[in-house]
């Protein structure tokens, strides 16, 4: 199995901030990689995939980059919305699909 | 509007199987596009990938389910299931339908509100 790890685990930063998550694989999976955010008690919604592409209707202050085995998902100035956790998802196995531990958002 | 709606019983026994429903409207669910899956959160924790068909009728299975799982399509219905076998208290989770693109990069697009099953006595 790919192992996906994010960090940090968690995450205190205020409104207005710029937020940094990253992602590593273990071993390379090209731009095979999402991103979803979760609201407590929601289901979680696709914010970023193939690594940098924007899903219609997110918002332009999330943005995702890198390649290979390390990824990150930015957020350019927090809002109170944001405030969720943070999962980055494999895709390059198709025969084993993994996600990260997530990275919870919490306000300082 | 796509809606993926989960169905099933809320508590099951332990060593007995799990069985949900997974209702698409909005969609066609033999589409090539979208493939369909299975994802499951333990109360607390993180997603786990439980199992993906693919319009071919192709199934992947997470390796440390794979001798318990199996996931099939009523294209008739338009429903696609999960069955989970033996089940134990580690199984409790809330349990997610979704659609995956099939022509990017195998992304969730789309999932169902979620089912919490409870396995207890």
């Amino acid at each position: 199995d790919i192992q996906m790890t994010q960090s940090p685990s968690s995450l205190s930063a205020s409104v207005g901030d710029r937020v940094t998550i990253t992602c590593r694989a273990s071993q390379y999976i090209s731009n095979y990689l999402n991103w979803y955010q979760q609201k407590p008690g929601k289901a979680p919604k696709l914010l970023i995939f193939a690594a940098s592409s924007l899903q219609s209707g997110v918002p332009s202050r999330f943005s995702g980059s890198g390649s290979g085995t390390d990824f990150t998902l930015t957020i350019s100035s927090l809002q109170p919305e944001d405030f969720a956790t943070y999962y980055c998802q494999q895709s390059y196995s198709t025969l084993s699909i993994t996600f990260g531990q997530g990275t919870r958002l919490e306000i300082k | 509007q796509l809606q993926l709606q989960e169905s099933g019983p809320g508590l099951v026994k332990p060593s007995e199987t799990l069985s949900l429903t997974c209702s698409v409207s909005g969609a066609s669910i033999s589409s090539s596009t979208y493939y369909w899956g299975w994802i499951r959160q333990p109360p607390g924790k993180g997603l786990e990938w439980i199992g993906t068909i693919f319009y071919s009728g192709s199934t992947y299975y997470n390796p440390s389910l794979e001798s318990r799982v199996t996931i099939s399509v009523d294209t008739s219905k338009s429903q696609f299931s999960l069955r989970l076998n033996s089940v134990t208290a580690a199984d409790t989770a809330v349990y997610y339908c979704a659609r995956g693109d099939n022509g990017s990069k195998l992304q969730i697009d789309y999932w169902g509100q979620g089912i919490l099953v409870t396995v207890s006595s």
